[in-house]
């Protein structure tokens, strides 16, 4: 069975550093990945998404991941954080047989200034 | 052109009474699934509909239900409401196939609390 562990349930960084959270995986076969942010009081927002096609993705509001097969992680990055990056991130698989979404527990990224 | 709409936005109910939630997914999606966020569990699934049936089905009790209409509009119903019930109700639509058909929109959810 497929699943994810997001191995930081907090991040913070200073305004204009780089962003990484970090997401290990678990599957029989090629997953489709997935990476959504929620911010407060809001619903989930896709940022990216892996299905095979290239290895390294690139999502919304400059963010990106790269998937790598070897060690079975999907870590999402950002050069410069931003302000209004703070929220909650998730990562996500998608069951191979039922299609339905596996949440991690989520990290919640903090921006200073 | 419109995302996922969900009401209400915010509702509060007494222990016992049941609540029906509503979701109207992005034009053309056919797939509606629901999931449950509380602060100890997580996001967890509930169920999910595709063309006006139950497609795959998550580990909730049998208060919990959903209907999916002809227009792809869903709702869920749960009755004999439980304190524990209290969580954002997350509905998320897709085209329904698989790779990169199956992107999910969310909504932005429902808030419910159980008094």
């Amino acid at each position: 069975a497929q699943s994810v562990t997001q191995l930081d349930s907090h991040v913070s960084v200073s305004e204009g550093t780089p962003v990484l959270l970090r997401c290990n995986y678990s599957s029989s076969y090629s997953p489709s990945l997935f990476w959504y942010v929620q911010h407060p009081n809001k619903g989930l927002q896709l940022l990216l998404k892996y299905t095979s096609a290239a290895t390294l993705v690139k999502g919304i509001n400059g963010f990106e991941a790269e998937f790598k097969k070897s060690e079975t992680s999907f870590h999402l990055t950002k050069p410069s954080a931003h302000m209004s990056d703070a929220a909650e991130y998730f990562c996500v698989v998608s069951d191979e047989d039922t299609d339905k979404l596996i949440f991690g527990t989520g990290t919640r990224l903090q921006v200073f200034p | 052109k419109a995302g996922v709409t969900q009401t209400p936005r915010y509702l509060i109910k007494t222990r016992g009474q049941q609540v029906t939630l509503s979701c109207s997914p992005i034009s053309g999606h056919r797939s509606v699934s629901w999931y449950q966020q509380t602060p100890g569990q997580g996001l967890q699934f509930l169920f999910e509909y595709f063309s006006e049936t139950q497609r795959n089905k998550g580990n909730f009790p049998g208060r919990f239900s959903g209907r999916q209409f002809s227009n792809s509009r869903s709702e869920m119903n749960v009755s004999t409401l439980e304190l524990g019930d209290s969580a954002l109700y997350l509905c998320a639509s897709s085209l329904g196939g698989s790779g990169l058909a199956n992107t999910i929109y969310f909504g932005e959810g429902s808030w419910l609390t159980v008094v």
